[in-house]
């Protein structure tokens, strides 16, 4: 089935260690974005790319890095320098085109310990 | 400010109309959505109008649009429980490839 997908779907990481998410689609998609959602709150955008190697910084890139080196791929890096890392991450793609809509993948809920 | 603004919750009676409001400050935006996000999940697209129109309906879903007032309202007919979760509104700008949400409204649908 075509689809995004995040994992995993839960992850622990203690303080002062990068982890990084995994963000996989087969929509053949151009544009892949990193949103973050913390309790009770709207996405912030943390990077988006709209063609293999290529990426932008979105509005809270600090403390964060993406790669884009295959086009099914978009794996976000949280690293020790994100100062409050502990949310709700969500990756989406999107086809070329006016209006099209981004397809979400299911979220990865990161817990730094 | 946010670019962006819902209010945060909206509470309903099962078979009555939810409406739930939206504002935003680019009158560039090109395309506004409707996502709903049940807990733990992903957001999962609504609907969605283009700027040039004011009325999209879909079903038991009708979104408004007040180009001039920048304001876009999401009104579902019939509510049902399963309806209950977080809606959140999103535009496009015409520059760059960008959406930006709003903070969400919590639905709360009551029997």
């Amino acid at each position: 089935d075509g689809g995004i997908t995040q994992s995993p779907k839960y992850l622990f990481r203690k303080e002062g260690q990068n982890v990084t998410l995994s963000c996989e689609q087969n929509l053949n998609h151009d544009a892949m974005y990193w949103y973050r959602q913390d309790p009770g709150q709207g996405l912030r955008l943390i990077y988006y790319s709209q063609i293999v190697n290529d990426f932008q910084k979105g509005d809270i890139a600090e403390g964060y890095s993406v790669s884009r080196e295959k086009k099914e791929s978009f794996p976000l890096t949280v690293t020790s320098a994100q100062k409050n890392p502990t949310a709700f991450y969500l990756c989406a793609s999107r086809p070329p085109g006016a209006g099209t809509e981004a397809f979400f993948g299911q979220g990865t809920r990161l817990t730094v310990v | 400010g946010e670019d962006v603004e819902q209010s945060l919750f909206l509470s309903v009676r099962e078979g009555d109309s939810s409406v739930i409001n939206c504002t935003y400050t680019d009158s560039s935006s090109t395309y506004l959505y409707w996502y709903k996000q049940e807990p733990g999940a992903g957001l999962q697209l609504l609907t969605y109008i283009f700027s040039n129109m004011d009325m999209k309906q879909d079903q038991r879903l009708t979104v408004l649009l007040n180009k001039k007032d920048k304001h876009l309202s999401l009104r579902i007919a019939d509510t049902q429980t399963g309806d209950s979760a977080i809606y959140f509104c999103a535009e496009r700008k015409a520059a760059g490839n960008k959406l930006t949400f709003g903070g969400g409204t919590r639905v709360l649908v009551k029997p």
